[in-house]
């Protein structure tokens, strides 16, 4: 069965500080897909990074980095220097390559604090 | 103008009465999807769609039924609405044999259930 858990409930930084935002992932599939979203207050769901099970690069985007390790099914996101419109929900999801489903993690707050 | 629209944005509906949830595409995608979210549970998928002849029920599919009328159409029913069915409900499509398995997601229906 495929899972993905956010460990973090909720967490609460000031701004400037780096947050790590941690995923762990189970499935047996060989091929297969990692995403982040982001969730503003507005509601909406924005589309951050997609990484493919044979991709273990790093990648970073401005403040955005992910780190991707197979040996520990684990996809982490780290924002640095967070600013308060960094305040989202992220989601971390899974999908395999043959159904396209999406199976999402239960979320993260991060609250940014002036 | 948007490519995955949610009609309605939100709704308040009481308990028994039979709601529809609709969501257009103009992305010219397959398959369609029909997630809902709450709170410390991430999203849940509840119905998907891979063509117009093709419906498969996703993890959490009591209680709710669809109906695919177009490629570009994939609709979501209460028959028989209970509060605990109140949540944001999220449309989402992907194109048929994108192995990035990319999907784009409508604005969400916020649903409350008295």
């Amino acid at each position: 069965a495929q899972k993905v858990t956010q460990a973090q409930t909720e967490i609460s930084v000031v701004e400037k500080e780096d947050v790590t935002l941690d995923c762990v992932y189970e499935t047996r599939d060989t091929t297969y897909y990692l995403f982040w979203y982001k969730q503003p207050p507005s509601g909406e769901l924005v589309f951050l990074i997609r990484r493919n099970s044979f991709d273990e690069q790093n990648e970073i985007s401005g403040r955005y980095s992910w780190n991707f390790q197979k040996s520990t099914s684990s996809f982490n996101f780290t924002i640095t220097a967070s600013q308060v419109v960094d305040s989202a929900v992220y989601f971390c999801a899974l999908s395999s390559s043959n159904t396209g489903k999406l199976i999402f993690g239960q979320g993260t707050t991060l609250q940014v604090k002036p | 103008d948007a490519d995955v629209t949610q009609t309605p944005r939100n709704r308040i509906t009481k308990t028994g009465k039979r709601i529809m949830l609709e969501c257009s595409q103009t992305k010219g995608h397959d398959r369609m999807y029909w997630y809902r979210q709450d709170p410390g549970l991430g999203l849940r998928l509840i119905y998907y769609s891979f063509d117009v002849k093709d419906i498969n029920k996703g993890e959490i599919s009591d209680g709710y039924s669809v109906s695919r009328q177009a490629q570009a159409k994939f609709s979501l029913s209460l028959e028989s609405a209970i509060p605990n069915q109140t949540a944001l409900y999220f449309c989402a499509t992907s194109e048929q044999g994108d192995l990035r398995n990319e999907q784009f997601f409508g604005p969400g229906t916020r649903l409350t259930v008295l």
